[in-house]
């Protein structure tokens, strides 16, 4: 067990609708990391934030929004979902905000099935 | 810049066999790797990581990566596979940018 708590773990929805991802870290870490991992793309990272401000983007889509709130568990938001939205989505993280050489601690994971 | 290549999707070995899984790297800078391990239905977990230490790195569950410039490789070793041992790789860079860059992932089936 990573420490890291995902919730929920498994969404099932229509195309069009909107869902939140919820994620809380570790206690103690305070940078929260977004990944998406589906059969296609494999592994890949959406979005980073630290102590509440975002700092490091990567391939997040424009209907895709996260944030991070004062107790520091994150919510990822993803809006006007597609059939390719279908992915398990990943919450990681860290204690220091640098990301080289810090270690990440990955949740469990959400399992997203858009219909 | 920075990316990864896992060199084989799928390794198969027999139980009390070794294991071998390549990976190369291309980084622009002194890079940070890692290697984490997903089992079925579960979330990744660190197997190892080396951040220009030691170039022999020891990890859990008897897994070591060694880090080899010259090379750009790190591939992971564990001298006898165990059945527990069944379960997706990654090899991960971490360089100059925050996020890490994973590679495609090899799945390691191993047979009784």
């Amino acid at each position: 067990d990573s420490g890291v708590t995902q919730t929920p773990k498994h969404l099932i929805t229509a195309t069009g609708q909107r869902v939140t991802l919820r994620c809380s870290p570790r206690s103690g870490d305070l940078s929260v990391y977004w990944y998406q991992q589906s059969l296609d793309q494999g592994l890949q990272f959406l979005i980073q934030y630290y102590n509440g401000e975002e700092r490091a983007k990567g391939n997040i889509l424009e209907r895709f929004s996260a944030q991070q709130f004062p107790d520091l568990h994150s919510e990822l938001n993803l809006s006007s979902l597609e059939l390719g939205d279908s992915a398990l989505y990943f919450c990681a993280s860290s204690v220091t905000p640098t990301g080289k050489g810090d270690t990440q601690y990955f949740g469990p994971g959400t399992r997203l099935t858009v219909l | 810049a920075q990316s990864v290549t896992q060199l084989d999707s799928h390794v198969s070995v027999s139980e009390g066999t070794p294991v071998l899984l390549r990976c190369n790297y291309s980084s622009s800078y002194s890079p940070s790797l890692f290697w984490y391990v997903q089992h079925p239905n579960k979330g990744l977990q660190l197997l190892l990581k080396y951040t220009s230490a030691a170039t022999l790195v020891k990890g859990i569950n008897g897994f070591e990566a060694e880090f080899k410039k010259s090379e750009t490789s790190f591939h992971l070793t564990k001298p006898s596979a165990h059945m527990s041992d069944a379960a997706e790789y990654f090899c991960v860079v971490s360089a100059s940018a925050r996020q890490l860059t994973f590679g495609s992932g090899t799945q390691l089936t191993v047979l009784p």
